[in-house]
């Protein structure tokens, strides 16, 4: 099916390891987002590309990095990862005047 | 600071019957706002949008409202479904009808009883 793929689904790390979440979509969308999810908090938006080769700070950047590295593929980095960090993190694209479309996310556990 | 809140952490309906979801927005520069939908271990789907420039969209059984002056937007669904059982995000954008960046509420689980 078109759509988000995150890669991987699941992953636990130990606190101060690095780690890239991938994220690739197939429908020649121009924009892309990552979203993270904490209980009680909805989704907030930490990083996104308005097109390739652009990177903007979203609500929450501090302690991620992001590569736009093509059309497709948006990913996110954590350089040093911290048990603050753990959260369901969701990315996005957009095309033109439509709604965003979601991956399935990526569960992160950070120990 | 919430920008975008919903007050109600869940809902419990009947099937057959309405539910209605509320949302509250305190930025002003908001114009856009939408709804979306969540099952466990799946990302969010979109479900209906309205510009500040209306006061009701509809489609099929989901009906949002937006009353501008109270900062104020709610779903409908009528009649609701089993199948309806979700989390639902409400989510705000400024910039005309640009979808980018979105601030979501803390969303609401809606449980639809048979």
């Amino acid at each position: 099916n078109a759509g988000v793929t995150q890669t991987p689904k699941f992953q636990v790390l130990k606190t101060g390891q690095s780690m890239t979440l991938q994220c690739a979509q197939d429908m020649n969308h121009n924009s892309m987002y990552w979203y993270r999810q904490d209980p009680g908090m909805g989704l907030r938006l930490i990083y996104y590309s308005a097109s390739e080769g652009t990177t903007d700070k979203g609500e929450v950047p501090n302690g991620y990095n992001v590569s736009r590295l093509n059309k497709r593929e948006f990913s996110l980095r954590l350089e040093s990862a911290a048990p603050s960090q753990t959260s369901v993190y969701f990315c996005a694209s957009q095309g033109g005047n439509q709604p965003q479309h979601f991956g399935d996310g990526t569960r992160l556990s950070i120990l | 600071d919430q920008q975008v809140k919903q007050n109600s952490p869940s809902l419990s309906v009947q099937e057959g019957r309405i539910s209605i979801l509320n949302c509250d927005y305190t930025n002003s520069m908001f114009d856009y706002f939408l709804w979306y939908k969540k099952y466990p271990a799946e990302g969010p789907t979109f479900l209906i949008s309205i510009s500040s420039i209306k006061d009701k969209n509809e489609d099929g059984r989901f009906t949002v409202f937006l009353n501008k002056s109270a900062k104020h937007l709610s779903l409908h669904i009528v009649p609701s479904q089993p199948g309806d059982s979700a989390v639902y995000f409400c989510a705000a954008t400024a910039g005309g009808t640009s979808y980018g960046k979105l601030t979501f509420g803390q969303g609401t689980i809606l449980t639809v009883h048979p």
